[in-house]
């Protein structure tokens, strides 16, 4: 079966743009969260839906960051008046079952996409 | 921020020869995951430790949690070419939602 996808692979905007990344989560994945990798790093969480649900923004860096997943399975990450900070892969995971927030959990796997990278000039 | 912190940042080594990356990280923790990353692919689950393990093993792998120390360390056995890649340990939290925290990796070069 497909794995997590994203779209596109590469993008390259000039300062100033606004962009647009597409996750396609496993099919039947409760979870989707997006994560931003600088170079070097390791993925940073940005933010977690649950279906349609966005349940957690703590890791949004700024108002310019917006997720959505309206219909509860793909999702899309828009950044609003890139910056060259933006730089960086934006990964996207899935999970089949729910993330217990708030309380302990045990831990669902989650299998990322290959990740779009974006170039700020 | 990043909770993990890998040791060493990078490693190369033979093909045939063990690798061992350590891992430290700050606060407590219900598990413990090691994730590997291929040059421009996204990150492939390893292996999870829980917190009440101390050893684990997945074909070539053995994981290792010391959780008085704050530590675990990841063992690749006679490595292959295949083997390059960067690995990243991720934390739990046992304070409450499974977000996983990352550290900075470790880039691990096998020479064929």
């Amino acid at each position: 079966g497909a794995g997590v996808s994203q779209s596109p692979r590469y993008k390259v905007a000039k300062r100033g743009q606004d962009v647009a990344l597409r996750c396609d989560p496993i099919s039947g994945h409760v979870s989707l969260f997006w994560y931003q990798q600088a170079l070097g790093q390791g993925p940073e969480f940005l933010t977690y839906f649950q279906n349609e649900a966005q349940l957690d923004k703590s890791g949004l860096p700024s108002d310019r960051f917006f997720a959505e997943r309206p219909e509860g399975s793909v999702s899309t990450l828009k950044i609003q008046r890139t910056q060259q900070e933006d730089s960086a892969v934006y990964l996207c995971a899935s999970s089949l079952s729910p993330t217990a927030l708030g309380r302990r959990s045990s831990y669902n796997e989650q299998f990322f996409g290959p990740g779009t990278r974006l170039t700020v000039l | 921020s990043q909770q993990g912190e890998e040791d060493p940042q990078a490693l190369s080594i033979q093909e045939g020869e063990n690798a061992t990356m350590n891992c430290s990280y700050k606060t407590s923790i219900n598990n413990l995951q090691w994730y590997r990353q291929n040059s421009g692919r996204g990150l492939v689950h390893l292996i999870l430790i829980r917190s009440n393990e101390r050893e684990k093993h997945s074909g070539r792998l053995r994981v290792t949690l010391d959780t008085s120390k704050k530590s675990s360390s990841l063992l690749i056995t006679a490595s292959r070419a295949a083997d390059t890649a960067s690995y990243f340990c991720a934390t739990g939290s046992s304070g409450g939602s499974y977000i996983p925290t990352f550290g900075r990796g470790t880039s691990l070069i096998v020479h064929p």
